[in-house]
Formats: structure tokens, sequence, C-alpha cells
């Protein structure tokens, strides 16, 4: 099955400043990333995903971009601000199996 | 559009006892359903695929006989943590996608916590 694995699992970063966290998968026949945010307490909110055929996808101050060769996928916050806060959850999916990395708390200091 | 309800969202209640969460997509209908835990600080634990109209497909190390799933319509799913102990407790979040390849939807999940 799916292995997805995550890091780092904890991120704090100056507001302003620019998040990266990154996630690795097994399976080759995974064609679908999403990314999740999770405030405590709170249901995961899709915020990006991208799909095998692209590389690169940006949406205003978040980006995520993917290496299908190295079976890799990174997302990238840029102009942190404190909102920002939460954990992130990567996840790797075929048809409708989703499996998730074990997630990044991330906290932006004001 | 795609929203998932689930209840109740908080549940305390006393060992033995046997909880129902129910999850609902309200604008959608959803084949497959599927069933998370969540430990705290921890990643979403996938228990079971809930299938419309058949039996659940359980992953490993989950215990069908204690947590029963019903998806009986295409907007509904339960869960029922029978006879639940103190180690059930945990946070329970539903999710559903309208097809494959596309986003999972979740619930806003179950606080359970049993004395």
């Amino acid at each position: 099955g799916e292995n997805v694995e995550q890091h780092p699992s904890t991120l704090s970063v100056q507001e302003g400043d620019s998040a990266v966290i990154k996630c690795t998968y097994s399976d080759s026949a995974s064609n679908y990333f999403p990314w999740y945010k999770q405030e405590l307490g709170k249901r995961p909110q899709l915020i990006i995903d991208i799909r095998s055929n692209v590389g690169e996808k940006k949406d205003q101050r978040i980006a995520v971009t993917l290496n299908k060769t190295a079976k890799h996928f990174s997302l990238h916050i840029t102009e942190t601000q404190p909102e920002d806060s939460a954990v992130y959850f990567c996840a790797a999916s075929f048809g409708n199996q989703f499996y998730f990395g074990t997630g990044t708390s991330l906290t932006v200091i004001p | 559009g795609a929203v998932v309800s689930q209840h109740p969202s908080w549940v305390i209640c006393k060992s033995g006892t046997s909880v129902k969460i129910e999850c609902r997509s309200l604008d959608f209908q959803a084949t497959t359903m599927f069933w998370y835990r969540q430990f705290p600080k921890q990643s979403l634990m996938l228990m079971a695929t809930s299938n419309e109209g058949s039996k659940a497909t359980y992953e490993q190390g989950v215990e069908k006989d204690k947590f029963l799933i019903n998806h009986a319509s295409l907007t509904l799913s339960t869960l029922t943590v029978t006879s639940a102990h103190p180690e059930d407790s945990s946070f329970y979040i539903c999710s559903a996608d309208t097809d494959s390849n596309q986003p999972q939807h979740f619930g806003d999940g179950t606080r359970l916590s049993i004395l």
C-alpha cells in the first residue's frame, strides 16, 4: 500500500517568512495530492491540491510543487501570518483511497 | 457545495455505553464515506471505508464488531462504537468525496470522551 511521509513534524517561523513542508510517497500510481489545514478541534480544510499531470500550482501565498520522478511534493507558504498557525496534512491518493502524512504543526510567531 | 455534516460534535458517556455518530452529505450523494480516528497531535488514521448498500471495508487492526458501520443511503453513514471504554476516547471524523480523484470533504468531527 501507499506510504506517505511528512517533514518536519513541527515548524516555527517568524511572521513574514516562508514555510516549506515536504512529503514523500511510495506508490507511483498515486495521482492526486491534496493539502489540508486543520485548526485545533476542527475539521481539516482543503487549501490546495495538485494532480500528477502538473508540476506546480499556486494560489496567492500558497504553492505546491510535485516531482513525480522522485515521488515527493511540497507545500510552500510565503509571507506567513499568525493565522497560518495550524496543523497541515499532505495526502496521496489514487481513486478514492487517501493516505495522509503525519502532519506538521506550524507556528507563526508575530 | 460538498458539505459534510457530522453529529454529535461532542459526547461524554459512561464506560459500557454504545455511541452512534452520524455523517451526512448535505448537498451531494456519497457512494463512499470514510471514517477516521485522530488522537491528539497525531494524523488521521483511516478506520474503515463505508460503502452504500454493502459491508464496510475495515483497515487492519480495526475491530468490525467494535466499530459498526452502516451506510444505508447515499447521504448517510453511521459509526457505532459499541460498549465504549476509556481507550476509545478520541476524535472521530468522517469524510466523503463527490467522485474519484476529488478532494475529501470532512465533517466537523466528534469528540468522544468515555468516563
